[in-house]
């Protein structure tokens, strides 16, 4: 199987700062890689597909890049409704798996 | 608008079974590839598994293999997952959640959850 390292597990940050998470492929994946935010008490929602192309309605403060076995996602700048759990999901081959989830919260 | 409603999640005694159903509106079910994910308490997600338009392609989790069934009717819009065998470990929030077609990448719509609580 293939294996999704995420980091950080948890980060502290403020409204406005720019955040960076990282997941790392134990093989490479070309770019078969989503990205999605979790709430506490939803379902995921997708934010990025196919590793950098945003999906319909999230705003665009939100970017992901990177191919093979290094990706990263983005926002550029942290607004309150942004405090959440966020997860890469790599679909190269099955079990598709997921990263170890990455809580951002309120400095 | 899209919606996955899934139902049948409960309290189940270790090796007991159990069916969860999924309920598709707002899209042409038949045509999509589905999913059963799952997340444990305080946890992350594992995917456990995937069934294509026709059935005819099936993948399952090796943690599930064996014990779990998906299944789908198409014509009644529903996604299953038949679970026998459940053991402690299984307790979880089980998700399904849709594949996106056009750009052949998963996951793009999810359902709310149901709970599952495998315990004596």
């Amino acid at each position: 199987d293939i294996q999704m390292t995420q980091s950080p597990s948890a980060m502290s940050a403020s409204v406005g700062d720019r955040v960076t998470i990282t997941c790392r492929a134990s093989q490479g994946i070309n770019n078969y890689l989503v990205w999605f935010q979790q709430k506490p008490g939803k379902g995921p929602k997708r934010l990025i597909y196919a590793s950098s192309s945003l999906q319909s309605g999230v705003p665009s403060r939100f970017s992901g890049s990177g191919s093979g076995t290094e990706f990263t996602l983005t926002i550029s700048s942290l607004q309150p409704e942004d405090f959440a759990t966020y997860y890469c999901l790599q679909h190269k081959s099955y079990p598709w798996t997921f990263g170890q989830g990455t809580k951002v919260e309120i400095k | 608008e899209v919606q996955l409603v899934e139902s049948g999640g409960g309290l189940v005694k270790p090796g007991g079974s159990l069916r969860l159903s999924c309920a598709a509106s707002g899209f042409t079910f038949s045509t999509y590839n589905m999913n059963w994910v799952r997340q444990a308490p305080g946890k992350g997600l594992e995917c456990v598994s995937f069934i294509s338009t026709s059935s005819a392609s099936i993948y399952y989790a090796d943690s599930v293999k064996g014990r779990f069934t998906i299944s789908r009717d198409n014509a009644k819009n529903l996604l299953y997952l038949q679970m026998n065998g459940l053991r402690a470990e299984d307790t979880a929030i089980y998700y399904c959640a849709r594949d996106c077609m056009t750009t052949v990448t998963p996951f793009d719509y999810w359902g709310q959850g149901t709970l599952v609580t495998v315990s004596s």
